[in-house]
């Protein structure tokens, strides 16, 4: 177990506010990610860490935003929330050592924008 | 621009039956493809991955065929359960531009085994 926690689990917003969903892992792994899940799209990487303060854009970055001041949390920020970005939100972390690909994903955070 | 092409949307198999799903990657610096397993209401788990210098790779009645010339892979499940019931995802993993790990996920497959 990889110690991955999504907060919050479920939230409901309405367009234009701003909300940020955190990831905090326990073990201290230099890589993490946030992708978010469509139906027909799969899942989709927005942002991804490879350190503190090491950010980069992945293929669906635009209205997001991300933070990690400290290596076990991993903030994503929709500055103004909008209906296409209601999503369900998967964190996910490279565990050290491990090979290339093998992420472990958090249980995911259901976001509603209405 | 989808990456990694995975087919079919949807699945519907037989008990003790064979299911196949397909991917299909585009670029060469890919050096690691996992499949990815995930229930309702949980994250994808990881379920099997190959390397493309293997052809193929078994784990119990999974199985991964791999054309590294037709940039092409499969995922095999011999004997379905109905506990495979579930969403399946194909990733193929590589560094970026900037060297740093990045994975890119096929579109999913969801996986009905009925008795």
């Amino acid at each position: 177990d990889a110690g991955i926690t999504q907060s919050p689990r479920h939230k409901v917003t309405e367009t234009g506010t701003p909300v940020t969903l955190r990831c905090h892992q326990t073990e201290n792994h230099r890589y993490m990610y946030w992708y978010r899940q469509d139906p027909g799209h799969g899942l989709r990487l927005i942002h991804y860490s490879y350190g503190v303060k090491d950010t980069d854009k992945g293929e669906v970055s635009d209205g997001y935003s991300v933070s990690r001041s400290k290596t076990e949390d991993f903030l994503l920020t929709l500055e103004s929330a909008t209906s296409s970005q209601t999503s369900v939100y998967f964190c996910a972390i490279l565990q050290t050592g491990a090979v290339s690909g093998e992420l472990f994903f958090g249980e995911g955070s259901r976001l509603t924008v209405l | 621009q989808q990456q990694v092409k995975q087919s079919p949307q949807s699945l519907i198999v037989q008990k003790g039956g064979i299911s196949i799903i397909n991917c299909a990657y585009e670029n060469t610096a890919f050096d690691y493809f996992p499949w990815y397993q995930q229930f309702p209401g949980k994250g994808p788990a990881l379920l099997i991955a190959i390397r493309p210098d293997v052809s193929e790779k078994k784990e119990g009645r999974f199985t991964i065929s791999f054309n590294k010339s037709a940039k092409q892979f499969s995922l095999h499940i011999m004997d379905s359960q109905p506990g495979d019931s579930a969403t399946y995802f194909c990733a193929a993993a590589g560094r970026s531009g900037g060297g740093y790990q990045k994975v890119t996920f096929g579109t999913g497959t969801k996986l009905q085994v009925i008795p």
